[in-house]
């Protein structure tokens, strides 16, 4: 069974930086690239980061480009998520996501549970 | 980037109702258009990829359809568990781009 376990999420003031983890099982998790994507509070679904299965490739959105940094440790069955100079607008349950290759036209198919992250002085 | 636009942004229906979500790309996508299904403080989950094909374990009243700008996602007969928030998300292209939701309430 595809189990995606999200870690980190914490109470953080403005300008500060927490690193968020996910724990990957049940599927060879070096074959799949990754997401995280994220929700505020009330609001819809917003892809923030990817990264291939090799983590060669990387992409952020506009709205974290710059502040935050996606990594992945394959021999440990890990994602993560650097946040640094974080703001009160990244206030959001983040989730992480697998995505299906191109035979499967990139569809995120799996999502963790989320993890919530606060920004508030 | 690419927009994607869902309508309604809500709406309203009955039990055993026949319902129907649109979502329009900004450009051309292709059949790279999904839909998820999401309920209050759950994760999302994926009903629908490229287009048309239904995930494993999905009844087969949702159905996709579309290509191009274009796409529908259709409920053939409401059950009580599908009054939820619905998404269309392309993956065309990064950045990934998701529309606004459509939420399904009971009327």
């Amino acid at each position: 069974e595809v189990q995606l376990v999200e870690s980190g999420g914490a109470l953080v003031h403005p300008r500060g930086s927490l690193r968020l983890s996910c724990a990957a099982s049940g599927f060879i998790f070096s074959d799949y690239n990754m997401n995280w994507v994220r929700q505020a509070p009330g609001k819809g679904l917003e892809w923030i980061s990817y990264i291939s299965y090799s983590g060669t490739t990387i992409y952020y959105a506009h709205s974290v480009k710059g502040r935050f940094t996606i990594s992945r440790d394959n021999a440990k069955n890990s994602l993560y998520l650097q946040m640094d100079s974080l703001r009160n607008d990244d206030t959001a349950v983040y989730y992480c996501a697998r995505e299906l290759p191109s035979s499967h036209g990139w569809t995120i198919d799996y999502w963790g549970q989320g993890s919530l992250v606060i920004v508030s002085s | 980037d690419i927009q994607m636009t869902q309508s309604p942004s809500s709406l309203s229906a009955s039990v055993g109702d026949r319902v129907t979500i649109t979502c329009r790309a900004s450009q051309n996508i292709k059949t790279y258009l999904n839909w998820y299904q999401q309920k209050p403080g759950k994760a999302p989950k994926l009903l629908i990829y490229t287009a048309s094909n239904l995930q494993g374990g999905v009844p087969s009243r949702f159905s996709g359809s579309g290509s191009g700008t274009d796409f529908t996602l259709t409920i053939r007969s409401l059950q009580p568990e599908d009054f939820a928030t619905y998404y269309c998300q392309q993956s065309y292209s990064m950045p990934r781009t998701f529309g606004q939701g459509t939420k399904v309430e009971i009327k």
